[in-house]
């Protein structure tokens, strides 16, 4: 199947501190979607990209959707302790439903040292 | 209700024994994705429904897993004579048609199989 390389796979940092996450694949993408799983819970959406080159804001949560198509990145600034969890990026093929459309990255675990 | 229900939240079974996970989706929502999460990994795709339309088994790892959505609405995935690798969190999500389709995720079923 397709596959996503997502990086870094784990982080270990200070609060306070930006994060920078990627997905990267050989192949295109027409939708990005980056997730947050909690302990114990199901992934959330955070962001959805729908256009090459697009930036969106969510809070302090901004993701793009690269040129190429190709890849897309999410950033976290000022990093907080609720920030702590897994994040999933996940790359969509075709506009509309279709499971054979979306592939999840492996994730990046966010850890926050005290 | 307001979000996707999945019963029970952990089940312990022996190996070979036959195990029943519930998911109910969001209210209204057509599509339903049963997804597979072993420990450290992303999320692997089982089996789609989307509405009254032939469902997508492709992710489906062997005979032993089954499911079935009755109604429209609430969807049963079976695992027969469990094994020990069948030990993960399920996650079901659901999601309404449309251009910018999102998935909605439950907390998930955390199985474990001795």
């Amino acid at each position: 199947g397709q596959q996503l390389n997502q990086s870094p796979q784990s982080m270990f940092i200070q609060e306070g501190e930006d994060v920078s996450m990627n997905c990267t694949s050989s192949s295109i993408f027409n939708t990005w979607l980056w997730y947050k799983q909690d302990p114990g819970e199901g992934p959330v959406l955070l962001i959805a990209l729908y256009k090459a080159g697009e930036l969106t804001s969510n809070g302090r949560l901004t993701a793009q959707f690269g040129i190429t198509r190709k890849d897309s990145f999410l950033n976290i600034s000022a990093s907080i302790p609720s920030d702590v969890g897994i994040y999933f990026c996940a790359g969509r093929k075709r506009i509309g439903g279709g499971a054979d459309g979306l592939t999840f990255g492996k994730g990046t675990h966010l850890i926050i040292q005290p | 209700g307001a979000g996707v229900s999945q019963s029970p939240s952990n089940k312990v079974t022996e190996k070979g024994k036959d195990v029943e996970l519930r998911c109910d989706p969001i209210s209204g929502h057509t599509a339903l994705y049963w997804y597979r999460q072993s420990l450290g990994q992303g999320l692997e795709f089982l089996i789609y429904f989307q509405g009254n339309s032939a469902p997508d088994k492709s992710g489906l790892p062997s005979d032993r897993f089954s499911a079935e959505r009755t109604g429209g609405s609430v969807s049963t995935l079976t695992i027969q004579r469990t094994q020990q690798e069948d030990s993960a969190v399920y996650l079901c999500a659901s999601s309404s048609t449309g251009r910018n389709e999102k998935l909605f995720f439950g907390s998930g079923t955390q199985l474990s199989v001795l």
